[in-house]
């Protein structure tokens, strides 16, 4: 994609690992999202961080952001077989007409 | 209250015919947009709606692709002399407000376009 990348595009763990994927951008954002879609629930919105901000967390997730590199992590800790999944990282071009999803991790987390 | 939802869930057209698809926003959010999620791909932005702003509409595919919202209700995506290439999930997701907020996307379960 011309506006950013994640990798890696597939990961495959064991229940109880933990998982970690990587976002890069190209442009300037005011703050970026996680996005987790299975066939089973669509789409689902899982935490936003600010510009401003550099870690966050909510519950097992916990998600950087490196404005100076533009990239971000989210790492899923102790990871189950109901996080299987693809995760997709979002922002808004800097003039907000646009929005881009990133191309996406699909994670397989193994019983 | 209801997500967002859309309609029809599944859409099966002839290459050439027009389609037209229908997204119902969450009551109360002033944004909507929509994308297109080609089979094992990411999503690609089309189009998005900002109160009664005009949409910019440059992300659009072609001239083909046309989007309508009426107020901060309803709004469709028409496919005019639809293409195999065509064929997708049409994704629609709502939010509070867009903009500089940016606020966190809800999506409705898409219809899947086939262009036989």
């Amino acid at each position: 994609s011309q506006q950013g990348e994640e990798d890696p595009q597939a990961l495959s763990i064991q229940e109880g690992e933990n998982a970690t994927m990587n976002c890069s951008y190209k442009t300037s954002i005011n703050n970026l999202q996680w996005y987790r879609q299975n066939s089973g629930r669509g789409l689902v919105h899982l935490i936003l961080i600010r510009s401003n901000e550099r870690e966050k967390h909510s519950g097992r997730l916990r998600v950087t952001l490196d404005t100076s590199k533009k990239s971000s992590s989210l790492l899923i800790t102790a990871s189950r077989a109901a996080d299987t999944a693809s995760y997709f990282c979002a922002w808004a071009l800097y003039n907000f007409n646009k929005f881009y999803f990133g191309s996406g991790t699909k994670l397989n987390v193994k019983p | 209250g209801a997500g967002v939802s859309q309609s029809p869930s599944n859409k099966v057209t002839e290459k050439g015919k027009d389609v037209e698809l229908r997204c119902d926003p969450i009551s109360g959010h002033t944004a909507l947009y929509w994308y297109r999620q080609r089979l094992g791909q990411g999503l690609e932005f089309l189009i998005y709606f900002q109160g009664n702003s005009a949409p910019d509409k440059s992300g659009l595919p072609s001239d083909r692709f046309s989007a309508e919202r009426t107020g901060e209700s309803v709004s469709t995506l028409t496919i005019q002399r639809t293409q195999q290439e065509d064929s997708a999930v049409y994704l629609c997701a709502s939010s509070l407000s867009g903009g500089l907020a940016f606020d966190t996307q809800y999506f409705g379960p898409g219809t899947r376009l086939t262009v036989l």
